[in-house]
């Protein structure tokens, strides 16, 4: 089934400055890779997602990569903000109707003022 | 609000006693999931339907653990004989089939078990 490993575990960035999170994944057959932040006592939320027919997207301030070759995808947040502060999951899923979406162990962001 | 709800937020019990947790999906969505998240892990998969029909179940939903979704509307997640090891978050999440790519999740019924 399904592995999926992300990086760092936390990680602190001065506010202003760039986030970068990493998620590889094992399952080939994956074709959809969403991100999701989930902020204390909530429950996930979707922010961005990609398909494996895409390399790019970006949405405002956030974007994410896919490199389908080596497996890797990648969420990166720009010009951060103090409400960026939650803990980020990448996730993956195989395109079909009986398939679910597998998590990564999750990111803290913090950031500081 | 249209969210997912989920009840009850927040639920104490002492071990062996049983648990159910109530989830409302988007009422316009046919499918739903459950979820456990521990402490610092990502959300792991336990079962999900498709309207009324319960289509998988992971190896983490032990004999102890049933879902239901009756009407193809709420779904009841019960945890019979509670151990200390089911003490968790417990996320409902659901989806359109026809946009069956993300879920939206609603936040979650915390159990601890004592």
């Amino acid at each position: 089934g399904e592995n999926v490993e992300q990086h760092p575990s936390t990680l602190s960035v001065q506010e202003g400055d760039s986030a970068v999170i990493k998620c590889t994944y094992s399952d080939s057959a994956s074709n959809y890779f969403p991100w999701y932040k989930q902020e204390l006592g909530k429950g996930p939320q979707l922010i961005i997602d990609i398909r494996s027919n895409v390399g790019e997207k970006k949405d405002q301030r956030i974007a994410v990569t896919l490199n389908k070759t080596a497996k890797h995808f990648s969420l990166h947040i720009t010009e951060t903000q103090p409400e960026d502060s939650a803990v980020y999951f990448c996730a993956a899923r195989r395109y079909s109707s009986a398939s679910k979406i597998i998590f990564g162990s999750g990111t803290r962001l913090s950031i500081r003022p | 609000d249209t969210g997912v709800s989920q009840n009850p937020r927040h639920k104490i019990t002492k071990r062996g006693q049983n648990v159910t947790f109530r989830c409302d999906p988007i009422s316009e969505h046919n499918r739903l999931y459950w979820y456990r998240q521990t402490l610092g892990q990502g959300p792991e998969f336990l079962t999900y339907f498709q309207n009324e029909a319960q289509l998988e179940k992971s190896r983490l939903l032990s004999d102890r653990f049933s879902a239901e979704r009756p009407k193809g509307s709420f779904s009841t997640l019960e945890i019979q004989r509670t151990e200390q090891g089911d003490s968790a978050m417990y996320l409902c999440a659901s989806s359109l089939r026809q946009d069956d790519y993300g879920y939206t999740f609603g936040s979650g019924t915390r159990l601890t078990v004592v």
